[in-house]
């Protein structure tokens, strides 16, 4: 089986700028989770999709936002850029069974560099 | 709010040696995991912990729960440098919650 896939690896941004991360999770995995990685402030989680709705979300601003489509594809995006917004951004996917028995997938990740 | 804490935060230790890494978290939580991250890559899961008393072992490293103390531990016996990387243990308190991570524990094996 494909792996997940982020793309793009790389971005670089200007503050006030906007961006589009994708994420293309493992096939099958219906859920889909994405994370903040600063080397300050570790992994933050900002939130999981499963089946097309936001399950779970964490404590960021709502300048992130992320989406989920049909076949589990998942976008983020964050307007209007802030300097601290620059980091490595995790998609993991994972297959919720009722054994419980699922880690979750990562990605490569997104760095994004804002300027 | 579910909190995930690891001690210690930097390891360093001599090839050879035995050493374990503890990941406390604050509420009761299905599910224990632990991942290794090498510098400037992504995370690989190592471990899923799902019962009281479980134990895990790949290797060189062996992991544990305890879920009334809510504290799991990862050893590492005979440390190679192969090893050097980041820790993470992780929490979610059912499997429909957020998975929660711990700072990570930077393991550096000297030779």
């Amino acid at each position: 089986k494909a792996g997940v896939t982020q793309t793009p690896r790389y971005l670089i941004k200007t503050r006030g700028q906007q961006v589009t991360l994708s994420c293309s999770p493992i096939s099958g995995h219906r859920s889909v989770s994405w994370y903040q990685q600063t080397p300050g402030q570790g992994l933050q989680f900002l939130f999981e999709y499963f089946s097309e709705t936001q399950r779970n979300k964490g404590n960021f601003p709502g300048r992130f936002s992320g989406r989920q489509f049909s076949n589990s594809r998942s976008e983020m995006n964050v307007s209007t850029l802030e300097l601290g917004d620059s980091a490595l951004y995790l998609c993991a996917s994972s297959d919720p069974k009722h054994d419980g028995n699922s880690p979750l997938h990562f990605g490569n990740g997104t760095r994004l560099t804002v300027t | 709010e579910l909190k995930v804490e690891q001690n210690p935060l930097f390891l360093s230790m001599q090839e050879g040696k035995n050493y374990t890494i503890y990941c406390n978290y604050s509420t009761t939580s299905d599910r224990l995991y632990w991942y290794r991250q090498d510098p400037g890559k992504s995370l690989e899961s190592l471990f899923v912990l799902l019962s009281n008393g479980a134990v895990k072992q790949e290797g060189r490293l062996m992991a544990s729960l305890d879920t009334k103390a809510r504290l799991s531990t990862l050893h590492i016996t005979a440390a190679v440098h192969d090893l050097s990387a980041t820790y993470f243990c992780a929490v979610d308190r059912t499997s429909y919650d957020k998975v929660i991570f711990g700072p990570g524990t930077s393991l550096s094996v000297i030779p």
